[in-house]
């Protein structure tokens, strides 16, 4: 029954791989959202989805491509990982109509050798 | 350009007493702020929301106060316990749908 779940919760991949995170809601919500939180713990968005659409999309190397098939699934795709992208990912969901009050999932931790 | 600023120092504080957290942004007009609470290995959890045009909002020993003019939160944890150890985060949103913005968040480490 978890809310917002997240596959893989650890990921180690050496430089140049291409690598997958999948994420998905059973909460009902219309918005879904991709954060990056460093090694200072800062949380960054990403990417955010509306009913499968891209609303926003912050300065974010063109190598990470987001996939929505459905309003429940946000999937992140990362090509040639770099060290630098290692970090924990968040996805999160919320209601567009609400206060915008975010969902997370328990977070990936990309480790990039 | 816009900040959000939060202690980044730890907040030690004895079982009991009152934990005060302040949130501070510049160059930036929030419709709304949010706190949030974040565990070791966890995903951040929601735990409140002031508007604007609202001065203070409590929830169980919870407490957030919201100054525009100051443009500042304060977030306090009153008779705080052990189990309130955790990082809090602050996070500004210009308008609901709209993208929040996080501040580093603070961590809170509560004496027995």
């Amino acid at each position: 029954d978890t809310a917002v779940s997240q596959t893989p919760k650890y990921l180690v991949t050496q430089m140049g791989n291409d690598k997958s995170i999948k994420c998905e809601q059973n909460l009902g919500h219309d918005t879904m959202y991709w954060y990056k939180q460093d090694s200072k713990k800062f949380l960054k968005i990403m990417f955010s989805y509306n009913n499968k659409e891209l609303i926003i999309n912050e300065t974010v190397p063109n190598r990470f491509s987001p996939k929505s098939p459905d309003k429940a699934h946000l999937n992140l795709h990362i090509n040639s990982l770099e060290l630098g992208d290692s970090a924990v990912y968040f996805c999160a969901s919320s209601v567009t109509s609400g206060n915008n009050e975010q969902f997370f999932g328990p977070g990936t931790r990309l480790t990039v050798l | 350009s816009q900040k959000i600023e939060q202690n980044s120092e730890a907040l030690n504080i004895q079982e009991g007493k009152t934990a005060t957290l302040t949130c501070n942004y510049t160059n930036y007009s929030p419709a709304y702020l949010q706190w949030y609470r974040q565990d070791p290995g966890r995903g951040p959890v929601f735990l409140l929301l002031i508007r604007e045009n609202e001065k203070e909002k409590r929830k169980e020993r919870l407490k957030v106060t919201f100054d525009t003019t100051l443009k500042q939160s304060l977030f306090h944890i009153t008779a705080s316990q052990p189990a309130d150890s955790a990082t809090y985060l602050c996070a500004l949103d210009k308008a609901a749908g709209n993208k929040l913005t996080f501040g580093g968040g603070t961590r809170v480490l509560v004496k027995p």
